[in-house]
């Protein structure tokens, strides 16, 4: 079983704030998806991480994945209350799904 | 909305009781799958139809029975389940295994 990891597991923090997820793994992947998941709907893709050390940007976040394709991170800038959800990652094309980080932003 | 649609979206059922849940896509993608999430586990993955064939099938009891009669359509059947089995199940299909998009899940709970 190739288990992702991610911390922390909850975070709640106030509006315009910074923050970083974590998605750790044992196992190397070819690719690593994120995705944001909102109350009472299903997961949304954030954006899929293919070469070691890449970053990729979307607005606010930027997303890297690791040097040995083993992990990745996402950070968030100047947090707003629309990016409260429960951020999730998988790899091997999406097989397996970390446990997942449930994020708050207060107003 | 993305493209996929399940029925219904809240579900009670009794342990005797057998009952279907539906899944539908307009997006002409070929891949559909089954995934449970349950509180605080990880996503799991069920069920995978690639042209209407099951390329996997993740250990999964068969009191859960798939069917999938053409790319468009995906059916789980359910019976004699366990209150353990309470959770929300997710379809999603994708082209060619890349980009996932998933339904809004049907919320289960098993009395």
């Amino acid at each position: 079983t190739q288990l992702l990891e991610q911390s922390p597991q909850f975070l709640s923090i106030q509006e315009g704030e910074n923050l970083t997820v974590y998605c750790n793994s044992s196992s190397v992947f070819s690719s690593l998806q994120w995705y944001r998941q909102e109350p009472g709907e299903g997961p949304v893709l954030l954006v899929t991480v293919v070469t070691g050390g890449e970053v990729k940007k979307l607005k606010r976040l930027t997303f890297q994945f690791g040097d040995a394709r083993k992990d990745s991170s996402l950070h968030i800038t100047a947090a707003q209350p629309g990016d409260t959800g429960l951020y999730l990652c998988a790899g091997a094309n999406n097989l397996f799904f970390g446990t997942g980080t449930r994020l708050t932003v207060i107003p | 909305e993305t493209g996929v649609t399940q029925t219904p979206r809240h579900l009670v059922m009794g342990m005797t009781n057998k009952k279907s849940l539906k899944c539908e896509q307009h997006l002409g993608h070929n891949a559909m799958y089954w995934y449970k999430q349950s509180a605080k586990k990880p996503l799991e993955l069920m069920f995978v139809y690639n042209f209407k064939e099951q390329t996997e099938n993740n250990s999964v009891p068969s009191r859960f029975s798939p069917e999938c009669p053409n790319s468009s359509h995906l059916f789980l059947h359910l019976h004699t389940l366990q209150p353990e089995d309470s959770a929300l199940y997710l379809c999603a299909s994708s082209l060619h295994n890349e980009k996932l998009f998933f339904g809004s899940g049907t919320q289960l709970s098993v009395l």
